[in-house]
C-alpha cells in the first residue's frame, strides 16, 4: 500500500491554456473523489467515481472541468481555458466499499497557479 | 444541506496549554464525524473519527466526542506541544455503503503552539 499519489505536485500556466492532473488512487479502492482547496478554506467536493462510473458532479465543476477513470484504476482532471480563479491545491482521495469505516485516503494535492 | 460549523483561527497557545476547537454540523441524517489534520506542507492526515452517537475518536492525545443532542464534535488535548501547530479541519459524511461518502468540510482551524 503506497498511498494515493498526485502528479505533478505544482503547475504554473497561463490563463486560457488546458491543463491535466492525474490521481493514482490505493489500489483496488473502488471509489474515488476530487476535491478543491482554495486558501484559508477547507476543501470542496468537487466529484467523485465508483469503479469508472462518475455518479456524482458538484455545481463546482462547471463546463471546462471534465473528470474520467477510464478503467476504475487512475483518474485524470482536465481543466479548459483556465482562468485566474481556477488556482487552488486539487486533492484526490480514495475509498474501499469493503472497509466497513468508509474512511477516505487523501493523496499530497496538486497546486494549480493560473497567471 | 449537510454543513460544517468550526471556530475561526488562529489559535495561538503555550505549549502544555488544553486545546478546545469547536466544531458543530448540520445533517439531515445519521453521518459520521472526522477530524482532519493538515501539518505545514504536507497533504490532510485523518486525525480521528466517530461513526455513531457517543462515540469517542481519539488518537494523538486528541480526542472528540459525537454529540448528537448539540450536533457537535469538539476537539480537545490536554496538553499541546509545539508539534501539534498545524490546521485541523472538521468534517462529516454520510456513513453507511449506499451514500455518497463525499466529505464536508469545516473552514479549517489554524493552531500555533509557542514554546
Amino acid at each position: 500500500d503506497t498511498g494515493v499519489s498526485q502528479d505533478p505536485r505544482h503547475k504554473i500556466t497561463k490563463r486560457g491554456q488546458n491543463v491535466t492532473f492525474r490521481c493514482d488512487p490505493i489500489s483496488e479502492h473502488n471509489r474515488l473523489y476530487w476535491y478543491r482547496q482554495t486558501l484559508g478554506q477547507g476543501p470542496e467536493f468537487l466529484t467523485y467515481f465508483q469503479n469508472e462510473a462518475q455518479l456524482e458532479k458538484s455545481r463546482l465543476l462547471s463546463d471546462r472541468f471534465s473528470a474520467e477513470r477510464p478503467k476504475g484504476s487512475f483518474s485524470t482532471l482536465e481543466i479548459q481555458r483556465t482562468e485566474q480563479g481556477d488556482s487552488a491545491m486539487y486533492l484526490c482521495a480514495s475509498l474501499s466499499l469493503a472497509q466497513a469505516s468508509y474512511e477516505q485516503y487523501f493523496g499530497p494535492g496538486t497546486r494549480l497557479t493560473v497567471t | 444541506g449537510d454543513s460544517v460549523t468550526q471556530m475561526e483561527g488562529p489559535v495561538t497557545l503555550s505549549e502544555e496549554a488544553f486545546l478546545t476547537i469547536n466544531c458543530t454540523y448540520t445533517a439531515t441524517g445519521y453521518p459520521s464525524l472526522f477530524w482532519y489534520v493538515q501539518y505545514p506542507g504536507e497533504g490532510l492526515q485523518l486525525l480521528l473519527k466517530a461513526t455513531k452517537a457517543d462515540d469517542k475518536g481519539s488518537n494523538k492525545g486528541f480526542e472528540a466526542t459525537y454529540r448528537k443532542e448539540t450536533t457537535s464534535f469538539h476537539l480537545e488535548k490536554g496538553s499541546v506541544q509545539v508539534s501539534d501547530s498545524a490546521v485541523y479541519f472538521c468534517a462529516l459524511s454520510e456513513g453507511y455503503g449506499g451514500a455518497t461518502n463525499k466529505l464536508i468540510f469545516g473552514t479549517g482551524t489554524l493552531l500555533a503552539v509557542q514554546p
